[in-house]
């Protein structure tokens, strides 16, 4: 079975800084790997996902996640937060090669401050 | 493209009550996924519909849970008789083909359902 742990459920910021949500995953089989984002009173839209390949992946709104094997790890960075990042933020993970179901974390509310 | 439609949005309902969630999912998608997220835990599958045949519904919590998609499009989720514990989000999702991989899913806004 998986299962996804994201470290912080909630993360403040100010605009322009920085931010690391982090994601740490289990699995004993290959895995795909997602971010989802939830804007208040929207549905979750794919921020990106990481499938095979190079480890850093680039998603919309400048966003990007590593994959760290090792550590089993996909932390979702972005060099320079916005308001209207202000949402919640979702790892979740699905096995290759099994059923189509994702199995998610709780959920990072990132609060950028102006 | 519309997207994927929930409704209602919010439902408030008493303990014992039945309740009927919608989902409409895009046009043309076979795949159509149902999920959970209970207050302050993970969002966890409930089922999976290809076209109107239950591919997987390993998620569902009890008997009290229904889930229909007759003809292959919308589906159906029916609570009955809801209890506290059903209190919580539910979101649709769809996909054309399957695989998860390739083509994702789109999600819709879900239901927010109180139990009281």
């Amino acid at each position: 079975a998986q299962s996804v742990t994201q470290l912080d459920s909630q993360v403040p910021v100010f605009e322009e800084a920085p931010v690391e949500l982090r994601c740490n995953y289990s699995s004993s089989v290959s895995v795909y790997l997602f971010w989802y984002v939830q804007y208040p009173n929207q549905g979750l839209q794919l921020l990106l996902k990481y499938l095979s390949g190079s480890t850093l992946v680039k998603g919309i709104n400048g966003f990007e996640a590593e994959f760290n094997k090792s550590q089993t790890s996909f932390h979702l960075r972005k060099p320079s937060v916005h308001i209207s990042d202000t949402a919640e933020y979702f790892c979740a993970v699905n096995r290759q090669g099994g059923s189509e179901k994702l199995v998610f974390g709780k959920g990072t509310k990132l609060t950028v401050n102006p | 493209e519309a997207g994927v439609t929930q409704f209602p949005s919010h439902s408030v309902i008493e303990k014992g009550q039945t309740v009927t969630l919608r989902c409409d999912p895009i046009s043309g998608h076979d795949n159509l996924y149902w999920y959970r997220r209970v207050m302050g835990k993970e969002i966890k599958f409930l089922l999976h519909f290809v076209k109107e045949s239950k591919q997987d519904e390993s998620g569902m919590p009890n008997n009290r849970f229904l889930a229909e998609r007759t003809g292959g499009t919308y589906s159906t989720l029916k609570v009955q008789p809801a209890e506290l514990e059903d209190s919580g989000v539910y979101f649709c999702a769809s996909s054309q083909v399957a695989g998860l991989g390739n083509y994702g899913y789109t999600f819709g806004s879900g239901t927010r359902l109180t139990v009281v």
